[in-house]
């Protein structure tokens, strides 16, 4: 089946620090999403991205959706302790009558350098 | 409360039991899913209802089953469960009109002894 490479799997994170991660494909979605986990619950949608080439805020993130398709790109700028968490891509294909299934990569644990 | 709720939160069974996992959404969504999450694994879908007579498998289908008692209700059973069906599993609902935006309940942990 599809799978999502992303990468880093780990990171540690010392505040006030950018972070960057991302996401590859082997397959071409039309959609791009980026989840954060907190520890104990569950995952919440940060950003989506519909069109390639597209660049989206949500406050200090900041998410881009590769122009091959293939890609998508996460960064934190001037990271706090909140931002600690499991951060999730995941693509899909959306044809408007016709919805495929969410595909998510296997996360981006974020800790605190100790 | 929580708009996406499941039940139990934690559970440790034996194998071979008959375990239930209830899932149940006040955001008034069509469609509900069941994910399971691995360590270093990320999320696999067992299985999606688009509506209450819309069941259909997932990735990881084998080993459970699921019922859509009502829209607002999606349960996932493990008819025998085995340790290897130990995992954090997630019910989650979206909306047909915002493709990709999944609500995520808060997980049920299961382990299976």
């Amino acid at each position: 089946g599809q799978q999502l490479n992303q990468s880093p799997q780990s990171m540690f994170i010392q505040e006030g620090e950018d972070v960057s991660m991302n996401c590859t494909s082997s397959s071409i979605f039309n959609t791009w999403l980026w989840y954060k986990q907190d520890p104990g619950e569950g995952p919440v949608l940060l950003i989506a991205l519909y069109k390639a080439g597209e660049l989206t805020s949500n406050g200090r993130l900041t998410a881009q959706f590769g122009i091959t398709r293939k890609d998508s790109f996460l960064n934190i700028s001037a990271s706090i302790p909140s931002d600690v968490g499991i951060y999730f891509c995941a693509g899909g294909m959306n044809y408007g009558g016709s919805q495929g299934n969410l595909i998510f990569g296997k996360g981006t644990k974020l800790s605190v350098k100790p | 409360d929580a708009d996406v709720t499941q039940t139990p939160r934690n559970r440790i069974t034996k194998t071979g039991k008959r375990i239930m996992l209830e899932c149940s959404q006040t955001k008034g969504h069509d469609r509900m899913y069941w994910y399971r999450q691995d360590p270093g694994l990320g999320l696999r879908l067992i299985y999606y209802s688009f509506d209450v007579k819309d069941i259909n498998k997932g990735e990881i289908s084998d080993g459970y089953s699921v019922s859509r008692q009502a829209q607002a209700k999606f349960s996932l059973s493990l008819e025998s469960a085995i340790p290897n069906q130990t995992a954090l599993y997630f019910c989650a609902t979206s909306d047909t009109r915002s493709y990709g935006e999944l609500f995520f309940g808060e997980g049920s942990r299961l382990t299976v002894l």
